[in-house]
């Protein structure tokens, strides 16, 4: 079965500081996984996808299979990047979604 | 482009009655998705539609039903509603000409209470 877990509810850091959030998943064929972000007032959409291995705005996430995890990271927090970040794993034509980590990142 | 559009945004229901909530996909999505977004759930999978073929459905009953027009538009049916239908109600579009495309643009959902 597809599932993802995301563990923490809540992460709060202050500015500057490194945030890692964290995402396992368990499927038995080849996932897609992808991060997605929902600011406040604003719809869900599309952060990171790690088939293109990309950084944007400062946040990276590495397919681990041998760990079967997807953390989100970036070095330094910036205060716009409070928001709700969810996982999601791509499989057998459905797309699911972790319950979602808040962040905070304080001044 | 536009972006996925959904009417209506909000919505206050009562037990025992139906609802349709609609969505308009990105001009050239053909592919559809519903979710169902609760606090304690989080999101949760419905269905997909493509070229107005119901390709997955998640582990919903049967209550919850959908659609999908020749212009792509789609819209979920809900009958009998429960309080616990209560939820924000998401729908995405995605481009893939084929197959699923898991890269999927969010509207800003139908906020559905159940009174």
């Amino acid at each position: 079965a597809q599932r993802v877990t995301q563990p923490e509810k809540l992460l709060s850091v202050f500015k500057g500081a490194p945030v890692e959030l964290k995402c396992n998943y368990s499927y038995s064929g080849s996932p897609e996984l992808f991060w997605y972000v929902q600011y406040s007032r604003q719809r869900l959409q599309l952060l990171l996808r790690h088939i293109s291995r990309e950084s944007i705005k400062g946040f990276t996430a590495d397919l681990n299979k041998g760990e079967t995890s997807f953390h989100l990271k970036k070095p330094f927090a910036q205060e716009e990047d409070s928001a709700m970040y969810y996982c999601a794993l791509g499989g057998s034509d459905k797309l699911i979604f972790g319950t979602g980590t808040r962040l905070q990142v304080f001044p | 482009k536009a972006g996925v559009t959904q009417t209506p945004r909000y919505l206050i229901k009562t037990r025992g009655q139906q609802v349709t909530l609609s969505c308009s996909p990105i001009s050239g999505h053909r592919s559809v998705s519903w979710y169902q977004q609760t606090p304690g759930q989080g999101l949760q999978f419905l269905f997909e539609y493509f070229s107005e073929t119901q390709r997955n459905k998640g582990n919903f009953p049967g209550r919850f039903s959908g659609r999908q027009f020749s212009n792509s538009r789609s819209e979920m049916n809900v009958s009998t509603l429960e309080l616990g239908d209560s939820a924000l109600y998401l729908c995405a579009s995605s481009s893939l000409i084929s197959g699923v495309s898991y890269e999927q643009y969010f509207g800003p959902g139908t906020r559905l209470t159940v009174t």
